[in-house]
């Protein structure tokens, strides 16, 4: 089915330091890219999305990275705490106008260690 | 609460029956869109609604059907069921039909015995 691919399906972090988590994607005709959280047995919940006239956009200890040349996207947490655990999706919007649908790719589990 | 609203939460049933899913989209939002999720996979998209039109199609079987109602509310039926569509059915609504001002629903989880 559609998706957009990750590089690695857990990441382990020690608390405190950095999470870095990685996306690639295929359709280079898609402009904007969204990061979601999804906790256990709860719907995604938006972090971060940032188009594609922008390489770099920064939240709340979350900055997100998108290379439109090789297609990359990454999202970096900053001094990752025990609620930052979950599974995270690197999404991509697709279609035009009022027919666009957000594509999943299939997660990244992160773990915390204390 | 993220405004959209999903319910049953839960649903347990049968092979070979036949179940609707309810969503309520955010206030003001007029898309719907459905995705299911699958034991620790991703979200796959099936269908999404626009002011009661059919706007887009993922991979949905042609066992699912679904609509969005003049209130936008939209529904999703899922026919002769097979234990593999166990899984979270997911809801999201957004304002416009675009990929901006996404929103998800809490989800039901489907279980077919």
């Amino acid at each position: 089915g559609e998706s957009v691919g990750l590089h690695l399906p857990t990441l382990s972090v020690q608390e405190g330091d950095n999470s870095i988590i990685n996306c690639a994607y295929s359709n280079s005709a898609s402009d904007y890219f969204i990061w979601y959280k999804q906790e256990s047995g709860k719907g995604p919940q938006f972090i971060i999305d940032i188009r594609s006239n922008m390489d770099k956009r920064q939240g709340q200890r979350v900055t997100v990275l998108l290379n439109k040349t090789v297609k990359h996207l990454s999202l970096q947490i900053a001094a990752t705490q025990p609620g930052d655990s979950a599974v995270y999706f690197c999404a991509e919007n697709r279609g035009y106008s009022s027919a666009s649908k957000i594509i999943f790719g299939s997660g990244t589990r992160l773990s915390i260690r204390p | 609460d993220s405004g959209v609203t999903q319910t049953p939460k839960h649903l347990i049933t049968a092979t070979g029956q036949r179940v609707t899913l309810r969503c309520s989209p955010r206030s003001g939002d007029l898309s719907v869109y459905w995705y299911q999720q699958s034991l620790d996979q991703g979200l796959q998209f099936l269908i999404q609604y626009y002011n009661g039109e059919e706007r887009a199609k993922g991979n949905i079987l042609e066992r699912f059907s679904a609509q969005q109602f003049p209130d936008l509310h939209s529904e999703l039926n899922l026919s002769s069921l097979e234990l593999g569509d166990s899984a979270l059915y997911f809801c999201a609504s957004s304002p416009q039909g675009s990929g901006y001002g996404y929103t998800f629903g809490s989800g039901t989880r489907l279980t077919v015995v």
